[in-house]
Protein backbone atom coordinates (compact mmCIF):
# COMPACT_ATOMS: atom_id res chain seq x y z
CA UNK A 1 0.00 0.00 0.00
CA UNK A 2 1.15 3.48 -1.10
CA UNK A 3 1.93 5.71 1.85
CA UNK A 4 -0.07 8.95 0.16
CA UNK A 5 -2.94 7.46 -2.79
CA UNK A 6 -4.55 9.81 -5.57
CA UNK A 7 -6.03 8.74 -8.75
CA UNK A 8 -3.49 9.67 -11.18
CA UNK A 9 -6.77 10.75 -13.61
CA UNK A 10 -6.78 13.00 -15.69
CA UNK A 11 -10.12 14.18 -14.41
CA UNK A 12 -12.35 15.77 -16.83
CA UNK A 13 -14.71 18.09 -15.93
CA UNK A 14 -16.95 21.40 -17.60
CA UNK A 15 -15.79 24.85 -17.10
CA UNK A 16 -17.64 26.29 -14.06
CA UNK A 17 -18.51 22.96 -12.62
CA UNK A 18 -17.20 21.38 -9.73
CA UNK A 19 -13.68 19.44 -9.45
CA UNK A 20 -13.20 16.78 -6.37
CA UNK A 21 -9.75 15.63 -5.73
CA UNK A 22 -8.98 12.39 -3.75
CA UNK A 23 -6.29 11.46 -1.26
CA UNK A 24 -5.85 9.01 0.94
CA UNK A 25 -2.87 8.16 3.25
CA UNK A 26 -1.41 5.31 5.66
CA UNK A 27 0.16 6.77 8.50
CA UNK A 28 -2.12 7.30 10.76
CA UNK A 29 -0.34 9.73 12.57
CA UNK A 30 0.02 12.33 10.73
CA UNK A 31 -1.56 15.81 11.34
CA UNK A 32 -0.75 18.06 8.59
CA UNK A 33 -1.96 17.43 4.85
CA UNK A 34 -1.51 20.08 1.94
CA UNK A 35 -2.56 20.46 -1.42
CA UNK A 36 -0.34 21.56 -4.17
CA UNK A 37 -0.90 22.64 -7.87
CA UNK A 38 1.82 21.58 -10.51
CA UNK A 39 1.49 23.46 -13.95
CA UNK A 40 3.38 21.24 -16.70
CA UNK A 41 6.84 21.98 -16.78
CA UNK A 42 6.70 23.82 -13.77
CA UNK A 43 7.36 23.87 -9.54
CA UNK A 44 4.79 22.57 -6.84
CA UNK A 45 2.85 25.68 -5.82
CA UNK A 46 0.96 25.82 -2.33
CA UNK A 47 -3.30 26.04 -2.29
CA UNK A 48 -4.10 25.57 1.36
CA UNK A 49 -3.49 23.34 3.75
CA UNK A 50 -5.75 21.75 6.48
CA UNK A 51 -4.76 20.32 10.17
CA UNK A 52 -8.31 19.78 11.69
CA UNK A 53 -11.29 17.48 10.78
CA UNK A 54 -13.90 19.21 8.48
CA UNK A 55 -13.47 21.93 5.77
CA UNK A 56 -11.27 24.77 5.39
CA UNK A 57 -12.38 27.02 2.32
CA UNK A 58 -10.09 29.33 0.68
CA UNK A 59 -11.94 31.52 -1.95
CA UNK A 60 -12.87 28.86 -4.79
CA UNK A 61 -10.55 25.83 -3.22
CA UNK A 62 -12.42 24.04 0.24
CA UNK A 63 -9.94 21.32 1.62
CA UNK A 64 -11.60 18.50 3.34
CA UNK A 65 -10.16 16.55 6.06
CA UNK A 66 -11.44 13.35 7.56
CA UNK A 67 -8.62 11.54 9.75
CA UNK A 68 -11.06 8.33 11.08
CA UNK A 69 -10.90 7.68 7.44
CA UNK A 70 -7.62 8.87 6.26
CA UNK A 71 -9.28 11.23 3.72
CA UNK A 72 -8.54 13.89 2.66
CA UNK A 73 -9.84 16.16 -0.47
CA UNK A 74 -9.75 19.16 -2.49
CA UNK A 75 -12.94 21.00 -4.15
CA UNK A 76 -12.59 23.29 -6.65
CA UNK A 77 -15.38 25.77 -7.56
CA UNK A 78 -16.38 27.03 -10.65
CA UNK A 79 -13.40 25.42 -11.88
CA UNK A 80 -11.67 27.73 -15.03
CA UNK A 81 -9.96 26.33 -17.53
CA UNK A 82 -6.51 27.66 -15.95
CA UNK A 83 -7.49 25.45 -13.07
CA UNK A 84 -5.91 22.60 -15.21
CA UNK A 85 -3.14 20.97 -13.73
CA UNK A 86 -1.50 18.15 -11.74
CA UNK A 87 -2.85 18.21 -7.57
CA UNK A 88 -0.51 17.11 -6.35
CA UNK A 89 -1.26 15.75 -2.15
CA UNK A 90 1.26 15.57 0.47
CA UNK A 91 1.08 14.58 4.11
CA UNK A 92 4.00 15.19 6.83
CA UNK A 93 3.49 12.77 9.51
CA UNK A 94 4.03 13.55 13.00
CA UNK A 95 7.70 14.33 14.57
CA UNK A 96 8.87 13.79 10.64
CA UNK A 97 10.79 16.32 8.88
CA UNK A 98 9.49 14.97 5.57
CA UNK A 99 6.74 15.75 2.86
CA UNK A 100 5.10 12.41 1.66
CA UNK A 101 3.09 13.34 -1.77
CA UNK A 102 1.30 11.57 -3.81
CA UNK A 103 1.88 11.19 -7.87
CA UNK A 104 -0.68 13.46 -8.18
CA UNK A 105 -3.99 14.10 -10.30
CA UNK A 106 -3.99 15.84 -13.75
CA UNK A 107 -7.46 17.70 -13.98
CA UNK A 108 -8.63 19.38 -17.40
CA UNK A 109 -11.28 22.07 -16.99
CA UNK A 110 -12.65 21.82 -20.88
CA UNK A 111 -14.27 25.09 -21.97
CA UNK B 1 10.56 39.25 -1.61
CA UNK B 2 12.13 37.16 -3.47
CA UNK B 3 10.91 33.57 -3.65
CA UNK B 4 13.15 30.27 -3.63
CA UNK B 5 16.24 30.70 -5.98
CA UNK B 6 17.54 27.74 -7.56
CA UNK B 7 20.41 27.59 -9.79
CA UNK B 8 20.88 25.98 -12.77
CA UNK B 9 17.83 25.62 -14.06
CA UNK B 10 18.45 23.14 -16.66
CA UNK B 11 21.50 20.81 -16.86
CA UNK B 12 23.27 17.76 -19.11
CA UNK B 13 25.54 15.49 -17.18
CA UNK B 14 26.34 12.33 -18.66
CA UNK B 15 26.70 8.97 -16.92
CA UNK B 16 29.19 8.95 -13.80
CA UNK B 17 29.87 12.60 -14.16
CA UNK B 18 29.04 14.65 -10.69
CA UNK B 19 26.54 17.50 -10.00
CA UNK B 20 26.04 20.43 -8.11
CA UNK B 21 22.89 22.31 -7.85
CA UNK B 22 22.44 25.06 -5.41
CA UNK B 23 19.72 26.75 -3.18
CA UNK B 24 19.01 30.26 -1.81
CA UNK B 25 16.05 30.29 0.52
CA UNK B 26 13.24 33.00 1.69
CA UNK B 27 14.58 35.33 3.45
CA UNK B 28 14.27 34.66 7.14
CA UNK B 29 13.30 30.85 6.24
CA UNK B 30 16.10 28.68 7.83
CA UNK B 31 15.09 25.19 6.93
CA UNK B 32 16.16 23.57 2.90
CA UNK B 33 14.45 20.57 2.07
CA UNK B 34 15.47 18.71 -1.21
CA UNK B 35 12.95 16.63 -3.56
CA UNK B 36 13.50 14.67 -6.53
CA UNK B 37 10.71 14.59 -8.95
CA UNK B 38 10.77 12.37 -11.58
CA UNK B 39 8.52 12.95 -14.42
CA UNK B 40 5.00 11.47 -13.35
CA UNK B 41 5.29 11.27 -10.38
CA UNK B 42 5.30 13.06 -7.14
CA UNK B 43 8.54 14.47 -5.45
CA UNK B 44 10.26 12.40 -3.08
CA UNK B 45 12.24 13.90 -0.39
CA UNK B 46 16.00 13.53 -0.37
CA UNK B 47 16.99 15.67 2.34
CA UNK B 48 15.94 18.15 5.43
CA UNK B 49 18.38 20.87 6.67
CA UNK B 50 17.49 23.07 9.57
CA UNK B 51 20.17 25.38 11.11
CA UNK B 52 23.15 23.90 8.95
CA UNK B 53 22.62 20.59 10.60
CA UNK B 54 21.00 17.96 8.59
CA UNK B 55 17.20 16.93 10.06
CA UNK B 56 16.19 13.98 7.60
CA UNK B 57 16.96 11.70 5.01
CA UNK B 58 15.43 10.40 2.26
CA UNK B 59 15.58 6.61 0.91
CA UNK B 60 18.38 7.77 -1.56
CA UNK B 61 22.08 6.33 -2.23
CA UNK B 62 25.43 8.13 -0.71
CA UNK B 63 25.78 9.46 -3.90
CA UNK B 64 23.42 11.95 -2.99
CA UNK B 65 24.84 14.67 -0.23
CA UNK B 66 24.42 18.12 0.70
CA UNK B 67 24.63 21.16 2.88
CA UNK B 68 23.53 24.17 4.63
CA UNK B 69 25.61 27.28 5.15
CA UNK B 70 25.33 29.88 7.54
CA UNK B 71 23.51 32.05 4.95
CA UNK B 72 20.92 29.00 5.20
CA UNK B 73 22.06 28.44 1.44
CA UNK B 74 22.31 24.70 0.27
CA UNK B 75 23.67 22.96 -2.11
CA UNK B 76 22.85 19.37 -3.39
CA UNK B 77 26.06 16.55 -4.70
CA UNK B 78 24.96 14.13 -6.59
CA UNK B 79 28.11 12.16 -7.53
CA UNK B 80 28.39 9.00 -10.18
CA UNK B 81 25.37 10.13 -11.75
CA UNK B 82 23.12 7.36 -13.38
CA UNK B 83 20.74 7.73 -16.10
CA UNK B 84 18.01 7.14 -13.59
CA UNK B 85 19.12 10.27 -11.60
CA UNK B 86 17.59 12.47 -14.66
CA UNK B 87 14.54 13.96 -12.91
CA UNK B 88 13.78 17.47 -11.70
CA UNK B 89 15.22 18.21 -8.49
CA UNK B 90 13.24 20.89 -6.28
CA UNK B 91 14.64 22.63 -3.51
CA UNK B 92 12.21 24.22 -0.73
CA UNK B 93 12.40 26.55 2.24
CA UNK B 94 10.02 26.85 5.48
CA UNK B 95 10.77 28.95 8.49
CA UNK B 96 10.84 25.71 10.97
CA UNK B 97 11.49 22.28 10.74
CA UNK B 98 9.63 19.79 12.71
CA UNK B 99 7.37 22.52 14.43
CA UNK B 100 4.29 22.33 15.43
CA UNK B 101 1.06 22.87 13.48
CA UNK B 102 1.65 25.70 10.96
CA UNK B 103 4.78 26.00 11.04
CA UNK B 104 6.68 23.91 8.53
CA UNK B 105 4.93 24.85 5.08
CA UNK B 106 7.24 24.49 1.96
CA UNK B 107 7.65 26.96 -0.39
CA UNK B 108 9.22 25.12 -3.45
CA UNK B 109 11.56 26.92 -5.78
CA UNK B 110 11.74 26.73 -9.66
CA UNK B 111 13.77 23.26 -9.73
CA UNK B 112 16.59 22.44 -11.69
CA UNK B 113 16.19 19.83 -14.38
CA UNK B 114 18.72 17.36 -14.62
CA UNK B 115 18.99 15.02 -17.70
CA UNK B 116 21.95 12.61 -17.60
CA UNK B 117 22.75 10.82 -20.59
Amino acid sequence: QKEVEQNSGPLSVPEGAIASLNCTYSDRGSQSFFWYRQYSGKSPELIMFIYSNGDKEDGRFTAQLNKASQYVSLLIRDSQPSDSATYLCAVKPSGTYKYIFGTGTRLKVLA
Amino acid sequence: DAGVTQSPTHLIKTRGQHVTLRCSPISGHKSVSWYQQVLGQGPQFIFQYYEKEERGRGNFPDRFSARQFPNYSSELNVNALLLGDSALYLCASSLLSAGGLGANVLTFGAGSRLTVL
